[in-house]
């Protein structure tokens, strides 16, 4: 089936440090990626996307590249801001006619300043 | 602006009682999905439409039922609250099928069964 794995525990740093956080998945054919964050109290909105190997997606400083030999989709930070506290819930849909989201655990991430 | 709004946001009731949450959304998109979130599991599918009078079950659905008369709504029943079914429930929507294409998701509904 369709799943994806997410490193485990929060992740707790300070501010203008870089941030990774580990994506693999399993699935058949060719999903398409996804990183959404969550907000405190709000609902979860896109973050960035890939919906081929090789691509980079990128928004607000976070970027991810599709890698399909490792079936991976790691998010990266170059310098962390306390207003990117939130939590990062990686993403996949298997393809063509289903857009049904498998969601890994998610990552509560925190922000020291 | 469109936009995707659920109701209640916090909701507290007792075990056997009959719940629906509302889910709306202003976007005119045919997919519409219930998600339910829990520490440690992230969000799971409960039930998912492709469009007015289409439902279908996803991995969570036991003691769930969902209903589509319309585009823009997809209410979501429990039928007989257990204290199981107290979680965080996200609706989302979705314009496309194709790859690609990003959920949009409303501000969630906290459920509490005591």
């Amino acid at each position: 089936g369709n799943s994806v794995t997410q490193m485990e525990g929060p992740v707790t740093l300070s501010e203008e440090a870089f941030l990774t956080i580990n994506c693999t998945y399993t699935a058949t054919g060719y999903p398409s990626l996804f990183w959404y964050v969550q907000y405190p109290g709000e609902g979860l909105q896109l973050l960035l996307k890939a919906t081929k190997a090789d691509d980079k997606g990128s928004n607000k400083g976070f970027e991810a590249t599709y890698r399909k030999e490792t079936t991976s989709f790691h998010l990266e930070k170059g310098s962390v801001q306390v207003s990117d506290s939130a939590v990062y819930f990686c993403a996949l849909t298997p393809g063509y006619g289903n857009n049904r989201l498998a969601f890994g655990k998610g990552n509560q991430v925190v922000v020291i300043p | 602006d469109a936009e995707i709004t659920q109701s209640p946001r916090h909701k507290i009731t007792e075990t056997g009682r009959q719940v629906t949450l509302a889910c709306h959304q202003t976007w005119n998109h045919n997919n519409m999905f219930w998600y339910r979130q829990d520490l440690g599991h992230g969000l799971r599918l409960i039930h998912y439409s492709y469009g007015v009078q289409d439902t279908n079950k996803g991995e969570v659905s036991d003691g769930y039922s969902v209903s589509r008369s319309n585009t823009e709504d997809l209410p979501l029943t429990l039928e007989s609250a257990a204290s199981s079914q107290t979680s965080v429930y996200f609706c989302a929507s979705s314009e496309s099928l194709d790859r690609g294409y990003e959920q949009y998701f409303g501000p969630g509904t906290r459920l509490t069964v005591t």
